[in-house]
């Protein structure tokens, strides 16, 4: 069965730095989310790519957040700098183009920013 | 009136019991509801969705009730197990073509052996 990947699984950063996460989706899925949790709390959306296009960024920190999906394929959601609220599990989701509702979610990477 | 409230944020059942969590809505405009179940360390999967086009969905032992007017719907898992021990979230929706969700805070389900 074809899955989300993520990667890394687990980043540990200190406060400033720079970090990067990946995702690919799966294969001929058009859109493409980023999803940011917060322990105890339900996944909240940061970024919305249809193809290459952003159509939601709305939530996205844009001091701070940027996202990319060169090509329409997979996708770079990076922070510069990391704050320590940042510390929380970011999660890319995808899904068929518009017409199917099911968003399928990767394992997610656990940042923690010390 | 984006917002999606779950209840309650922990549950504990014993096994073969009846899990219940439900979720209230305020917007109008949401016109779909699925379900995700989310183990420690994965990222949330699909369980189960409605449209408010019916009032209930079955899938095994997981039934979604929807009440239009009240702006309410509910998770029930029947023979709770062990295995069904995770944190499930309901989310909304609107048909905008692209699908935004927006989660509810989560209910972390525990069912004892």
């Amino acid at each position: 069965e074809a899955e989300v990947a993520q990667s890394p699984r687990y980043k540990i950063t200190e406060k400033s730095q720079a970090v990067a996460f990946w995702c690919d989706p799966i294969s001929g899925h058009a859109t493409l989310y980023w999803y940011r949790q917060i322990l105890g709390q339900g996944p909240e959306l940061l970024v919305q790519f249809q193809d290459e296009s952003v159509v939601d960024d709305s939530q996205l920190p844009k001091d701070r957040f940027s996202a990319e999906r060169l090509k329409g394929v997979d996708s770079t959601l990076k922070i510069q700098p990391a704050e320590l609220g940042d510390s929380a599990m970011y999660l890319c989701a995808s899904s068929l183009i518009s017409g199917s509702d099911t968003q399928y979610f990767g394992p997610g990477t656990r940042l923690t920013v010390l | 009136q984006q917002q999606v409230k779950q209840s309650p944020q922990s549950l504990i059942v014993q096994k073969g019991g009846i899990s219940i969590i439900n979720c209230a809505y305020e917007n109008t405009a949401f016109d779909y509801f699925p379900w995700y179940q989310q183990f420690p360390g994965k990222g949330p999967a699909l369980l189960i969705a409605i449209r408010p086009d019916v009032s209930e969905k079955k899938e095994g032992r997981f039934t979604i009730s929807f009440n239009k007017s009240a702006k309410q719907f509910s998770l029930h898992i029947m023979d709770s197990q062990p295995g069904d021990s995770a944190t499930y979230f309901c989310a909304a929706s609107i048909d905008s073509g692209t699908y935004k969700y927006i989660f509810g805070t989560g209910t972390r389900l525990k069912v004892l052996a």
